[in-house]
């Protein structure tokens, strides 16, 4: 089974400051059609988890702009240019390429 | 607009079973394969199964082999989980998800 590991585990960041998430897949994420399936999600305190971004870099209908997805093969990056209130939460890599399905550990993310 | 509607929470004994819906809408049901991903207590994600709605085709996470079944009425919608021999350990929220569009969440409690 395909491992995704996140760094790191837990961020504290000043509004209006940019934040970076990594997460690292134990095998290629990149499918023979040229796809590569590693998703963002973000889960709210209390909240079911909502995608951000899905294959690497693609922003989900209404994700604000300053979100934004980057890598390829096993290594990718989450980045927020400026971190707002509301982005606060666990912030979740995934890879859908097999079954099973596998998540990262999360990132939990909160304002300074 | 897409959405994925479930069934209420549950509290079961141990060894008993727990069946969950998920009602979809908003789009072709039959288009999308229907995953199961459950959260335990302050703990992350975890995928269990996944059903191809307009062939019936199932796939389920090694761990929940032989517990878990996943099901669909195709005439109303509707996506079903149903695990058996619960114990303490299965305590967690069970959320459908399409992949870009997640259920509500069903908290289900094994208690004695």
């Amino acid at each position: 089974d395909i491992v995704m590991t996140q760094t790191p585990l837990s961020l504290s960041v000043t509004p209006g400051q940019p934040a970076s998430i990594s997460c690292k897949s134990s095998q290629s994420l990149r499918h023979s059609d040229g796809k590569t399936f590693l998703y963002w999600y973000l889960q709210r305190p209390g909240q079911s988890p909502q995608l951000l971004i899905y294959e690497v870099s693609n922003r989900f209908s209404g994700v604000p702009d300053r979100f934004s997805g980057s890598g390829s093969g096993t290594d990718f990056t989450l980045k927020i240019s400026r971190v707002e209130a509301e982005d606060v939460g666990v912030y979740y890599c995934m890879q859908s390429i097999e079954t099973p399905w596998a998540f990262g550990q999360g990132t939990k993310v909160e304002i300074k | 607009q897409v959405q994925l509607v479930q069934s209420g929470a549950e509290v079961k004994k141990p060894g008993a079973s727990v069946k969950v819906s998920c009602k979809a809408s908003g789009y072709t049901f039959t288009s999308y394969d229907i995953n199961w991903v459950r959260q335990a207590p302050g703990q992350g994600l975890e995928w269990m199964a996944y059903m191809t709605p307009s062939s019936g085709n199932t796939g389920y996470a090694q761990k929940f082999q032989g517990r878990v079944t996943v099901t669909r009425s195709t005439s109303i919608g509707t996506a079903y989980m149903e695990l058996s021999s619960l114990t303490s350990e299965d305590t967690a929220v069970y959320y459908c998800s399409r992949g870009d569009f997640w259920g509500q969440g069903t908290l289900v409690t094994v208690s004695s």
